[in-house]
């Protein structure tokens, strides 16, 4: 089975702390991502990466960036945490190619910024 | 629990009934779309998914039709059991592989 581990299950950080959320998985994907959900509005990417050092923007970018310096390992990086960045973070993972574009989550770091 | 899905629609299906979850979709270019199931306390995991040149699949339990003349997709699970509760949501692929929205999710709750 693909394992998708998170650092941390819940988080509480200061505002204006540098936070760090680390993302394994154990598949050899090419693909790692990260999201953050919120109440009614479902999953936001914020950043993917589809190799190692390569990393891409998604819809929520701003206040965050990532590090892919290994393939199993994606980073995701509150450079100044704010309260509105408390929220649940999802990371995930995927394999390029083949018939399903499935990817496998990991159980999520709940965030709460003070 | 998580405070996830304190604003979601609910659907409340007793035991044993098929479930029907619902959702519209935006863009008339997605190619491709997914049903994900989260649980409580976990990440989402995949169901079933479904290519725009298909307007129906079956899978153990569950049936995915797509409607693409008024963008709608629906999940429908067959003998709706307590391990069905969750939240379930509808993502929509565009183009790129890495470009799935998803929508916003819809509670399920089984009465015994």
């Amino acid at each position: 089975d693909v394992k998708v581990t998170q650092s941390s299950r819940y988080l509480v950080k200061r505002t204006g702390e540098k936070v760090f959320l680390e993302c394994v998985q154990d598949m050899d994907h090419e693909n790692m991502f990260w999201y953050r959900q919120d109440p009614g509005l479902g999953l936001r990417l914020i950043y993917f990466s589809y190799d190692v050092k390569m990393k891409e923007k998604g819809d929520i970018p701003e206040g965050y960036s990532v590090s892919r310096e290994k393939k199993e390992r994606f980073s995701l990086i509150l450079e100044s945490a704010s309260t509105n960045q408390t929220s649940m973070y999802l990371c995930a993972s995927r394999s390029t190619g083949g018939p399903s574009y499935e990817q496998y989550f990991g159980p999520g770091t709940r965030l709460t910024v003070t | 629990g998580e405070s996830v899905g304190l604003h979601l629609p609910t659907l409340s299906v007793q035991e044993g009934d098929n479930s029907i979850i619902n959702c519209a979709y935006s863009n008339s270019a997605s190619d491709y779309f997914i049903w994900y199931k989260q649980e409580s306390g976990k990440g989402p995991q995949f169901i079933i998914d479904i290519r725009s040149n298909m307007d129906k699949r079956q899978g153990q339990r569950v049936t995915v039709l797509l409607n693409k003349t008024v963008k709608h997709l629906s999940l429908q699970i067959a003998a709706t059991q307590p391990g069905d509760s969750a939240v379930y949501f509808c993502a929509e692929n565009i183009g790129s592989a890495s470009k799935i929205i998803f929508g916003s999710g819809t509670r399920l709750s089984i009465r015994p």
